[in-house]
């Protein structure tokens, strides 16, 4: 597509339900990556993939998160037993190299 | 480790004037890429601007500009003619060989005023 697309744009679930998120890039960026940015805070890297391999998982705060890619294309961001913490703006980017990011306009998940 | 600082945490500046938002970093890289992203209310990051730490010359878009001073690891940016639509956060970024992904700073949040 001509942008990076997110769903759902905003996600109200219960405390110790799991979500899913979705990041569709752009056509032909094999770089993805998902962020999250709590309230009034920067950007939180956590998790990026090349491809459909995730060479760096390393800012996955705990093991209730996983992502996934298939077919070099879309990614799923899923959060097992959500926690209120966890409330956030989930943004997910694509690149095709250093020209930087394109961001998608993020799913806000609130966990009540 | 790369590390990312931006110490204003809120600026404001007036219709049609200029502002200058800092930002400080920190690499054992000699090659990196630095950006300026801006995000409005929409939450949609939107890339400003890039410099190549390797280039000397200053990167320039429009109304932007930066003032990158590599030895001192400094990355300013400039907003000439400020504009209403100027509103928004500001988050400078460093792209280095270390790492896979952008690393932020916290940003800085811009008030333009009438």
């Amino acid at each position: 597509g001509a942008g990076v697309s997110q769903s759902p744009s905003n996600k109200v679930t219960e405390k110790g339900k799991d979500v899913e998120l979705r990041c569709d890039p752009i056509s032909g960026h094999t770089a993805l990556y998902w962020y999250r940015q709590s309230l009034g805070q920067g950007l939180e890297f956590l998790i990026y993939f090349q491809g459909n391999s995730a060479p760096d998982k390393s800012g996955l705060p705990s093991d209730r998160f996983s992502a996934e890619r298939t077919g070099g294309s879309v990614s799923t961001l899923t959060i097992q037993r959500t926690q209120q913490e966890d409330s956030a703006v989930y943004l997910c980017a694509s690149s095709l190299g250093e020209d930087g990011y394109t961001f998608g306009s993020g799913t806000r998940l609130t966990v009540v | 480790a790369q590390t990312v600082t931006q110490s204003q945490p809120e600026m404001s500046v007036q219709e049609a004037e200029t502002v200058t938002l800092s930002c400080t970093y920190d690499t054992s890289e000699s090659d990196y890429y630095l950006f300026w992203y801006k995000q409005p209310p929409s939450r949609q990051m939107i890339l400003v601007i890039r410099q190549e730490a390797y280039k000397q010359q200053n990167a320039t878009e429009n109304r932007f500009s930066v003032n990158f001073q590599k030895a001192a690891k400094s990355f300013s940016l400039k907003i000439s003619d400020s504009q209403l639509g100027d509103a928004a956060m500001y988050f400078c970024a460093l792209d280095s060989n270390s790492g896979y992904a952008l690393n932020f700073g916290k940003g800085t949040s811009l008030l333009v005023t009438p």
